[in-house]
């Protein structure tokens, strides 16, 4: 069964302070991973695909990054407007359904 | 990017009453989409999978007769929530996967049952 989690569960980070959020997964064969930010009382806003190990993407002040086991989401610099849940979630080849990790909690204070 | 609506964005109803959801993709075509469900700081909870032209895919322990899901073309799936009580208050999220790039997600509705 494909398996999701994310750390820390809440990071309060002063503007500026750059930081990693962590989300290790198991799948059987993995077929994507992927990371959005939601916003309270929003749907999830898609940040980022990453297919293989090895693979990086940028946007803005964020870059994810994907190893067989985990991914990690780097924040440069944050501002308070980054503040929001980063969800990371995960797709095998085998199904149709992606399983997501319980979140990250990120709030930046000015 | 994929754009995927939702309306009602808000709907307050009384116990007993039945609720209609639409979930529309507006730029792409989803044979699938899914319906999540989400308490307050707490991640997503997959609730079923709507399939153009077939049956939804229910998650157990999601009564099926209660939320009932119409996948009628390839751009609009609805979820029903029928007889609806408090303990349904939620925010209820679709979403469609284009291709194999990502989930996109709808705004999501709060329904409130008084």
């Amino acid at each position: 069964e494909d398996q999701v989690t994310q750390s820390p569960e809440a990071l309060r980070l002063q503007e500026g302070e750059s930081s990693s959020l962590n989300c290790s997964y198991t799948v059987s064969g993995l077929r994507g991973l992927f990371w959005y930010r939601q916003d309270p009382g929003k749907g999830p806003e898609f940040l980022f695909t990453l297919y293989s190990a090895g693979e990086e993407k940028e946007k803005e002040r964020l870059k994810a990054t994907l190893t067989k086991k985990e991914s990690f989401l780097h924040i440069t610099a944050p501002k308070p407007e980054d503040s929001a849940t980063y969800l990371c979630a995960v797709r095998d080849n085998y199904g149709q359904n992606f399983v997501f990790g319980p979140g990250t909690r990120l709030s930046v204070l000015p | 990017g994929a754009v995927v609506s939702q309306h009602p964005s808000r709907v307050i109803c009384k116990s007993g009453t039945s609720v209609k959801i639409e979930c529309r993709s507006l730029d792409f075509q989803a044979t699938t989409m899914f319906w999540y469900r989400q308490f307050p700081k707490q991640s997503l909870m997959l609730m079923a999978t709507s399939n153009e032209g077939s049956k939804a895919t229910y998650e157990q322990g999601v009564e099926k007769d209660k939320f009932l899901i119409n996948h009628a073309s390839l751009t609009l799936s609805t979820l029903t929530v029928t007889s609806a009580h408090p303990e349904d208050s939620s925010f209820y999220i679709c979403s469609a996967p284009l291709l194999d790039r990502a989930l996109y997600f709808g705004p999501g509705t709060r329904l409130t049952v008084t």
